[in-house]
């Protein structure tokens, strides 16, 4: 079966940095998205990888590993708006996104 | 650029009854989306659209029906509303079929099935 594989809730410090990690198993693969969606909001788009290696993208920075099923979203010099759920999602074979639960990212000054 | 809009925004429903959900863009975007979101759980693909005309089923169709008469529009239809339908349900769309075009989310929509 296919699954996405992402920790419920993380809990960082302001202005520190936080890595969220996602595991994927899916039919084909054909690339990894990060969303943020924060409460009671729309996902909006962060990243998507579709080659090994590490995206930056100012704060945030993306990661993946395609022979290890692994991605992981870093974010860097934590701010309060940063608080947020982190949904990872992998594309399949038939190019549908196969999302995880998501990932509650509790910032504390 | 209003981007992708959802009616309504909320809406309580009985045992039942049926109910449209209307999802709008104005993108010019070719492929649109009906997801649902429940806690604890990924978001859920309904059905989905290739284009004006076409639609299909994705992983959890049973119970709702869709129409994309018109390419910036794609409905989705409650036949006979069960309280497992209560979610919040999100309307997206993309440019086309390249693996690398994100989706666009609407606001969402509160169902509540009593």
């Amino acid at each position: 079966g296919q699954n996405i594989d992402q920790p419920t809730e993380m809990t960082a410090t302001e202005g520190a940095i936080v890595q969220i990690n996602c595991t994927y198993q899916t039919s084909g693969f054909n690339g990894l998205f990060w969303y943020q969606q924060h409460a009671g909001e729309a996902p909006t788009f962060l990243s998507y990888n579709v080659l090994d290696g590490l995206e930056e993208k100012g704060r945030f920075s993306s990661f993946l590993s395609r022979s290890k099923g692994y991605s992981y979203l870093l974010l860097k010099e934590l701010q309060m708006k940063d608080s947020a759920s982190y949904l990872c999602a992998a594309l399949d074979s038939n190019y549908q996104l196969i999302w995880g639960a998501g990932t509650k990212l509790i910032i504390k000054p | 650029n209003a981007g992708v809009t959802q009616t309504p925004k909320f809406r309580v429903l009985k045992t039942g009854q049926s109910m449209t959900l209307l999802c709008a863009q104005d993108m010019n975007h070719e492929y649109m989306y009906w997801y649902r979101q429940d806690p604890g759980m990924g978001l859920r693909l309904i059905h989905y659209s290739v284009g004006e005309g076409t639609t299909a089923k994705g992983e959890v169709p049973d119970g709702y029906n869709v129409s994309r008469l018109k390419k910036q529009n794609f409905l989705l239809g409650l036949e006979s509303a069960a309280p497992s339908q209560t979610s919040v349900y999100f309307c997206a769309s993309a440019e086309g079929e390249f693996s690398y075009n994100e989706q666009f989310f609407g606001p969402g929509t509160r169902l509540t099935v009593l």
